[in-house]
């Protein structure tokens, strides 16, 4: 069935340091593809999203590009911040049961130290 | 505003009791579901549901039930069954179902804890 790697956190970085997150998924069909963010003791927030092959989702500085022949999904930012301290969710539609709910990665832990 | 509310933020239940977990959106989205989120994990569908008086299992469904008897609300009631309980419980709703393009938007969470 459809799946969604990503690496390992916790993730430390000092602020204004450069993020990379990295996501890959195995998927039938054509899946989209999502970040979402969590902070602490919250539900989560949709971040970014891409809806097709070679799409550049971007918000608040993050930015992924789907990458159909490496079916990688990475989010990046230029410059992190303290408050993008977070558990960021990289997700994809199911699109071997077409029923549109979503397939999770396990989380990665963002900490940004001043 | 338009959103979702999940009540109540925490909740306590002894062993052996039922408790109901409320999720009420008035986004008019057509579609809701149910997750389970563990320290460690990604999130695991527990249910779902595409229109009122209609819901399928997810991945997880053993220990739960549902209703969606107003297309705004849909409760979830953790039984006595459910042999692991304790645990974060998200509901997100989306605008339609089968599309593969819509997001999902998620509610604040209840986090439930037996005791």
């Amino acid at each position: 069935g459809d799946s969604v790697t990503q690496m390992e956190g916790p993730v430390t970085l000092s602020e204004e340091a450069f993020l990379t997150i990295n996501c890959t998924y195995t998927a039938t069909g054509y899946p989209s593809l999502f970040w979402y963010v969590q902070y602490p003791g919250e539900g989560l927030q949709l971040l970014l999203k891409a809806t097709k092959a070679d799409d550049k989702g971007s918000n608040k500085g993050f930015e992924a590009t789907y990458r159909k022949e490496t079916t990688s999904f990475h989010l990046e930012k230029g410059s992190v911040q303290v408050s993008d301290s977070a558990v960021y969710f990289c997700a994809l539609t199911d699109g071997s049961s077409n029923t549109g709910k979503l397939i999770f990665g396990q989380g990665t832990t963002l900490q940004v130290k001043p | 505003d338009g959103g979702i509310t999940q009540s109540p933020k925490y909740l306590f239940r002894k062993e052996g009791q039922n408790v109901t977990l409320s999720c009420e959106q008035n986004l008019n989205h057509d579609a809701m579901y149910w997750y389970r989120q563990d320290p460690g994990q990604g999130l695991r569908l527990i249910y779902y549901s595409q229109i009122v008086n209609d819901f399928q299992k997810g991945d997880i469904a053993e220990g739960y039930s549902v209703s969606r008897e107003k297309k705004e609300s849909f409760p979830l009631t953790v039984t006595s069954a459910q042999k692991n309980p304790t645990a974060f419980y998200l509901c997100a709703s989306s605008i339609q179902h089968r599309s593969s393009y819509n997001e999902q938007f998620f509610g604040p969470g209840t986090r439930l804890t037996v005791l």
